[in-house]
């Protein structure tokens, strides 16, 4: 079955240091790929987005993407963590054999200061 | 641009109630995705509406259902509610012919407590 695994429901890190959430997906067919971030009490906003071209995607606030497609892998980086990016992140993945849309279960992200 | 618009935020039910939730999609959006979002499923795909027609439908019972008007405006309403019908229900619209294109724009949810 296709699936979307991210690693980890919770991660923690101090601020200023590395963010790196991990999302891995079952596909033979390169999907189009999605992080959307949750803050508390809100809905959930893009935050980037990979469809074609170059593997390396930037997106809002810092947060940038790679996809590598010989690891499946789809995983969310910023160089620096800031307070203000405590909240959840979810990966998901447009198969693109069925153009069905698979969410991730969310990545909490817990920033110590 | 206005964003995606949900109504009520916030409602509390008791159990064999229904509910009736609302979204107004941005404007120009003709797709309207609804999710279910719970601690312990995560979210979870309810159907998806283009030009008034249920394109796609998840994995949920007969309680829950949809509609879309003619201005792209969606309601859903549950049924016979349940304790496990306790989640937030998010909206969300999509500029794109198919939702599953992936780019969506949620709105802020409307959360629901049955008691």
């Amino acid at each position: 079955a296709q699936s979307v695994t991210q690693l980890g429901s919770h991660v923690s890190v101090s601020e200023g240091a590395l963010v790196l959430l991990r999302c891995n997906y079952s596909s033979s067919v390169p999907p189009y790929l999605f992080w959307y971030v949750q803050y508390p009490n809100q809905g959930l906003q893009l935050l980037l987005k990979y469809t074609t071209g170059a593997t390396l995607v930037k997106g809002i606030n810092g947060f940038e993407a790679e996809f590598k497609k010989s690891e499946t892998s789809f995983h969310l980086t910023k160089p620096s963590a800031h307070m203000s990016d405590a909240a959840e992140y979810f990966c998901a993945v447009t198969m693109l054999s069925n153009y069905q849309l698979i969410w991730g279960a969310g990545t909490k992200l817990i920033i110590k200061p | 641009k206005a964003g995606v618009t949900q109504t009520p935020r916030y409602l509390i039910k008791t159990r064999g109630q229904q509910v009736t939730l609302s979204c107004s999609p941005i404007s120009g959006h003709r797709s309207v995705s609804w999710y279910q979002q719970t601690p312990g499923q995560g979210l979870q795909f309810l159907f998806e509406y283009f030009s008034e027609t249920q394109r796609n439908k998840g994995n949920f019972p007969g309680r829950f259902s949809g509609r879309q008007f003619s201005n792209s405006r969606s309601e859903m309403n549950v049924s016979t509610l349940e304790l496990g019908d306790s989640a937030l229900y998010l909206c969300a619209s999509s500029p794109m012919t198919s939702a599953n294109t992936g780019e969506l724009f949620f709105g802020e949810g409307s959360r629901l407590t049955v008691l």
